[in-house]
């Protein structure tokens, strides 16, 4: 069972650079999620997408876009790279938004991510 | 604003000694309550939740956590550590019935000695 499958799984860009994430999820979730893990600063929410079709900000979603691109797919894009963009990126599915009983969130191994 | 804090940015332990890793959030609605796990090298899992109930609740490998409400906390335990219970765990919370922000702590590293 793969689960959630993130690509790649290692990038170094240069700064103005841009790049896309792909995940995809072969769960049937419905919903999607992209957070960050710096030291020090746990997880933070990037963007999510509750259900197909829709997409919200989280946290920090300031120099990111994403695309909910089908049920099991949702791609992170960082238009313009920037040193202080450098992180791991993990995205996660749930069966449903994680405000209901029982839909724990599934991720994925993990982009790591330098901008230089 | 809301937040969730972990006191604890790094515990060591000696094995067989007892755990506990706090965890306050700052939400002023119903919430749901989570501690996720990463061992080194590896992505996160769920380790134990609270949505309703009894305020104990209890998770895979031995740990427990217990909601106080008035404490606006979800600390989690474990009577007695091993040594591949080292990992760094996660407190997580969202608010219920509006999904998907789940909002996690910082994070607490354990290191736990053979």
């Amino acid at each position: 069972n793969a689960g959630v499958t993130q690509t790649p799984k290692f990038q170094v860009l240069k700064t103005g650079q841009s790049m896309t994430l792909q995940c995809a999820q072969d769960m049937n979730h419905n919903s999607m999620y992209w957070y960050r893990q710096d030291p020090g600063m746990g997880l933070r929410l990037i963007y999510y997408s509750a259900s197909e079709g829709t997409t919200d900000k989280g946290e920090v979603p300031n120099g990111y876009n994403v695309s909910r691109l089908n049920k099991r797919e949702f791609s992170l894009r960082l238009e313009s790279a920037a040193p202080s963009q450098t992180s791991v990126y993990f995205c996660a599915s749930s069966e449903s938004p994680t405000g209901t009983y029982n839909s724990p969130l599934h991720f994925g191994n993990g982009t790591r991510l330098t901008v230089t | 604003a809301q937040s969730v804090s972990q006191h604890n940015h790094h515990v060591i332990l000696s094995e067989a000694a007892s755990l506990e890793l706090g965890c306050n959030y700052s939400y002023g609605g119903t919430v749901n309550l989570f501690w996720y796990v990463q061992y080194p090298g590896q992505h996160l899992q769920l380790l134990l939740k609270y949505f309703s109930g009894d305020p104990l609740v209890k998770g895979i490998k031995g740990f427990e956590a217990e909601f106080i409400k008035s404490k606006f906390s979800f600390n989690l335990r474990k009577p007695s550590v091993q040594w591949s219970d080292t990992a760094e765990y996660f407190c997580a919370v969202t608010l219920r019935n509006q999904g998907g922000k789940l909002i996690f702590g910082q994070g607490t590293e354990l290191s736990v000695k053979p």
